[in-house]
């Protein structure tokens, strides 16, 4: 069975602050995705990764996907108040997902 | 253009009563999921649906069916629920692009079973 682990599971930091996810696996994906979600509502998709060592940007976030494809990283620049959710990792494999526990995010204005 | 949609929104059942959980997508994605998300233990697979006709168990798929109606619907149902099946379900659908699989999430169900 493959999984994903996640840390930290909780993160509660001031508006203006930076802060990074990570994600981690024993097992290697096919791409990996990354996923907000609002209390009451779905998971969003934010980025795909696809090849070892690739970095995505959007906006205030970077996103790194490891060069053996095992894990991945999330890195918030400025945190505002908007960017507070529910973090998820998932690893694909076929049409299938694996999705990490998640990071649950505050950020404090 | 919807999305994924989700009903009901939310829902009470006394342990032992049945329900069904239905989704449909207007994206015209092949691919159709229903999942399951408890505090602290992320999504968990229950079914899947590659393509219309075809359904297959996921990692959770004990005390559910699922039933492809076509292209568009994908419904879960719950024969005998049970207190443990108190969760928020999601249903997703995924379209291939390239290498990935991307999937969409509906609004979510939420179930309690007292």
């Amino acid at each position: 069975t493959q999984l994903l682990e996640q840390s930290p599971q909780f993160l509660s930091i001031q508006e203006g602050e930076n802060l990074t996810v990570y994600c981690n696996s024993s097992s290697v994906f096919s791409s990996l995705q990354w996923y907000r979600q609002e209390p009451g509502e779905g998971p969003v998709l934010l980025v795909t990764v696809v090849t070892g060592g690739e970095v995505k940007k959007l906006k205030r976030l970077t996103f790194q996907f490891g060069d053996a494809r095992k894990d991945s990283s999330l890195h918030i620049t400025a945190a505002q108040p908007g960017d507070t959710g529910l973090y998820l990792c998932a690893g694909a494999g076929g049409n299938k997902l694996v999705f990490g526990a998640g990071t649950i995010l505050r950020v404090k204005s | 253009n919807a999305g994924v949609t989700q009903t009901p929104k939310f829902q009470v059942l006394k342990t032992g009563q049945s329900m069904t959980l239905q989704c449909a997508q207007d994206m015209n994605h092949n691919s159709m999921y229903w999942y399951r998300q408890d505090p602290g233990m992320g999504l968990r697979l229950i079914y899947y649906s590659a393509s219309e006709g075809t359904t297959d168990k996921g990692e959770v798929p004990n005390g559910y069916n699922v039933s492809r109606l076509n292209k568009r619907e994908f419904s879960l149902r719950l024969e005998s629920a049970a207190p443990s099946q108190t969760s928020v379900y999601f249903c997703a659908s995924s379209v291939y692009s390239g290498l990935i699989y991307e999937q969409y999430f509906g609004p979510g169900t939420r179930l309690t079973v007292t």
